[in-house]
């Protein structure tokens, strides 16, 4: 099994400038996440989807993120325009169901520099 | 779910014991206690996880006290490959809250030769 893969793993832009982070989930995981950690706030989540369905968006900073999930196998991360306040490592993270013993499998994360 | 109280650092020698303590004096009856670790550069990786019984598996062990107020996770030979930011978790089994992980500080663990 590929594990979760993140694309770019590396990314520099300037500020306002569209910034697209994509992930593929582990096959027949249900569940997907995306993170963001930074040093001045940890690990946070942003949004969430199950079955492809954005759950909870409740971690979305602001207007200026958006996120898809048109496939089970497919997400992106979308900022526009970007700021230098977004930059940060960015993870994206499967599950295979509900229940207690549902872990995340996370992957390499994106590190996003806006300059 | 419930809050969790980490040590921010500790360190632990090549070869022993380590023992990570975590405190969730407001843990509810229906919350699980998780353990997760980033080693530097790379993603979260689950660890362990329980409910009231100690766990083991090929990584660690989980020792949760009567009470479930606290709990040890504990890596039985330490090597310098476990130096990591050990996260300890408490959450709602799902569906009531979803399927969420709340990361907080966690303990930053440093294995010396």
């Amino acid at each position: 099994d590929a594990g979760v893969i993140q694309s770019p793993r590396h990314e520099v832009t300037e500020m306002g400038q569209e910034v697209t982070l994509r992930c593929k989930p582990i096959s027949g995981h249900d569940y997907l996440f995306w993170y963001r950690q930074t040093m001045m706030r940890g690990l946070e989540l942003l949004i969430y989807f199950n079955n492809n369905v954005p759950i909870d968006d409740s971690g979305m900073p602001e207007d200026r993120f958006s996120a898809k999930m048109p496939n089970a196998s497919f997400s992106t991360l979308k900022i526009q325009p970007s700021e230098p306040r977004d930059s940060a490592v960015y993870f994206c993270a499967s599950s295979r169901r509900q229940g207690a013993g549902n872990e995340q499998f996370f992957g390499p994360g994106t590190r996003l520099t806006v300059l | 779910d419930a809050k969790t109280t980490q040590p921010t650092s500790m360190d632990c020698a090549e070869g022993r014991a380590a023992n990570l303590p975590c405190n969730h004096s407001t843990i509810s009856g229906n919350e699980y206690v998780y353990w997760y670790r980033q080693i530097h550069s790379q993603g979260p990786q689950y660890i362990i996880h329980g409910l009231k019984n100690n766990e083991t598996n090929e990584m660690a062990s989980l020792i949760i006290t009567e009470d479930r107020k606290s709990s040890t996770l504990i890596l039985p030979h330490a090597t310098l490959r476990d130096t990591a930011v050990y996260y300890c978790i408490v959450r709602v089994v799902p569906p009531a809250a979803g399927n969420k992980l709340t990361f907080g500080g966690g303990t930053r663990v440093l294995v010396k030769p």
